[in-house]
């Protein structure tokens, strides 16, 4: 069965703390995607990554930066976190990130991160 | 802009009733458009996929209709159940490089 685990069910952090959020999957996805998620807004897209190494920006991508060294993994690193980051934090797999492709994204069951 | 409104933003039935959710959508061009169910300190789980020449799908006592000319699509519950207690995510995906957009959710609450 598909499995997307992050590293934390919940984090509190300093403002001006560097945050690493852990993401891994065991599925030999192609992609991976970092998602926050807040009420009223919905699922905002931050990085998404399509193969080792690489890493596109999403819709809200400052403030944050990613790293993917092996394929299973993808790191969402808050540089320098702020309150406004307060958020849940969800970590996504595909296996394809083609146009027209139909393969779900499998999600973990996310970071609750506060900021104080 | 690509966007995606569901609606009502929240509803509350009683366990053994029908429901139905709303969703419609303005991305272009269209590829296909998913439901997904999220528990309450869950990630989201994909429960049907539809395409530009699907308009319905079932999946148990889940069925989604689309309507690709109005960009509209509905997931309908059947004999709702307490476990059907969640919140349920309509995503378009095409556009773009084929981004997804996602709506904000439809938090459904049964009671028994």
């Amino acid at each position: 069965d598909v499995k997307v685990t992050q590293s934390s069910r919940y984090l509190v952090k300093r403002t001006g703390e560097k945050v690493f959020l852990e993401c891994v999957q065991d599925m030999d996805h192609e992609n991976m995607f970092w998602y926050r998620q807040d009420p009223g807004l919905g699922l905002r897209l931050i990085y998404f990554s399509y193969d080792v190494k690489m890493k596109e920006k999403g819709d809200i991508p400052e403030g944050y930066s990613v790293s993917r060294e092996k394929k299973e993994r993808f790191s969402l690193i808050l540089e320098s976190a702020s309150t406004n980051q307060t958020s849940m934090y969800l970590c996504a797999s595909s296996l394809s990130f083609r146009v027209r492709s139909n393969q779900p994204q499998h999600f973990g069951d996310g970071t609750r991160l506060s900021i104080l | 802009k690509n966007q995606v409104e569901q609606s009502p933003q929240s509803l509350i039935i009683l366990e053994g009733k029908n429901c139905t959710l709303q969703c419609n959508y303005t991305v272009s061009p269209f590829s296909n458009l998913r439901w997904y169910k999220q528990d309450t300190g869950r990630g989201p789980v994909s429960l049907t996929i539809m395409t530009f020449s699907e308009n319905t799908k079932s999946n148990g006592r889940y069925t989604a209709t689309l309507d690709a000319d109005t960009k509209q699509s509905s997931l309908h519950i059947t004999a709702s159940q307490l476990s059907d207690s969640a919140s349920y995510i309509c995503v378009v995906s095409g556009g773009h490089a084929g981004k997804s957009t996602f709506g904000d959710g439809t938090t459904l609450t049964v009671k028994p």
